[in-house]
């Protein structure tokens, strides 16, 4: 059994904090690791997909690091702002099997 | 370029009926993936179709079933339903089978009574 853990559960930040979440997951038997953004009322949309060891993504404020040796992917988002407001959500896939795999998801609110 | 959309966006159904939920691809994709969100968990994987084949499956009953159409929409049905099957029902295209990213749906909003 796959099992995909994601800290904290839910964060409250003021606007212009920096904050950052962490996806684990098993560290054998990698094959890529997702980051989704989910906004209430909206559908989750993807922010990274990252399959090497030690790759670093970067979409504006936000940027995603993977460490596969050890089974963990940090979400980094620098001076959150209001709009930042979402559920976070990390998936990881596996080689040969179709599903993604995903956490329960860090809610994130940024206060104005 | 048009994104994925899913039909309805809620529905109410009684305990032992059928459902079928609606899913329109993003344009170019030919991979639709299925998942299941009940309250307070992520996403569970139900299945996967690619050009109009089941492509892997997830730990659903065989009363959870699919199809897709040569314009690479596709259907969930769920036969017999059961309270624990109230959830928000995901669909995702992609234009691989493999990892590359998903786009998804709103989702529908599936209470059973």
């Amino acid at each position: 059994i796959l099992n995909v853990e994601q800290s904290p559960q839910s964060l409250h930040v003021q606007e212009g904090d920096s904050t950052n979440f962490t996806c684990s997951f098993p560290s054998s038997n990698f094959y890529a690791l997702h980051w989704y953004r989910w906004e209430t009322a909206k559908s989750p949309e993807a922010l990274f997909v990252m399959t090497l060891n030690g790759d670093e993504k970067k979409k504006g404020r936000i940027s995603a690091t993977l460490n596969t040796k050890e089974g963990y992917s940090y979400l980094y988002i620098k001076g959150s702002q209001p709009e930042d407001s979402a559920t976070y959500l990390c998936a990881f896939a596996v080689p040969g099997r179709r599903a993604l795999t995903f956490g329960s998801g860090t809610r994130l609110q940024v206060q104005p | 370029e048009t994104g994925v959309t899913q039909s309805p966006t809620h529905l109410i159904k009684t305990r032992g009926q059928q459902v079928t939920l609606r899913c329109s691809s993003q344009s170019g994709h030919n991979t639709v993936s299925w998942y299941q969100q009940a309250l307070g968990q992520g996403p569970q994987f139900i299945f996967q179709y690619y050009r109009e084949e089941e492509n892997g499956r997830g730990n659903f009953p065989p009363r959870f079933s699919g199809l897709q159409f040569p314009n690479y929409s596709s259907e969930l049905n769920v036969n017999a339903l059961e309270l624990d099957d109230s959830a928000l029902y995901l669909c995702a295209s992609s234009s691989d089978r493999g990892s590359e990213k998903l786009f998804f749906g709103s989702g529908t909003q599936l209470s059973v009574l």
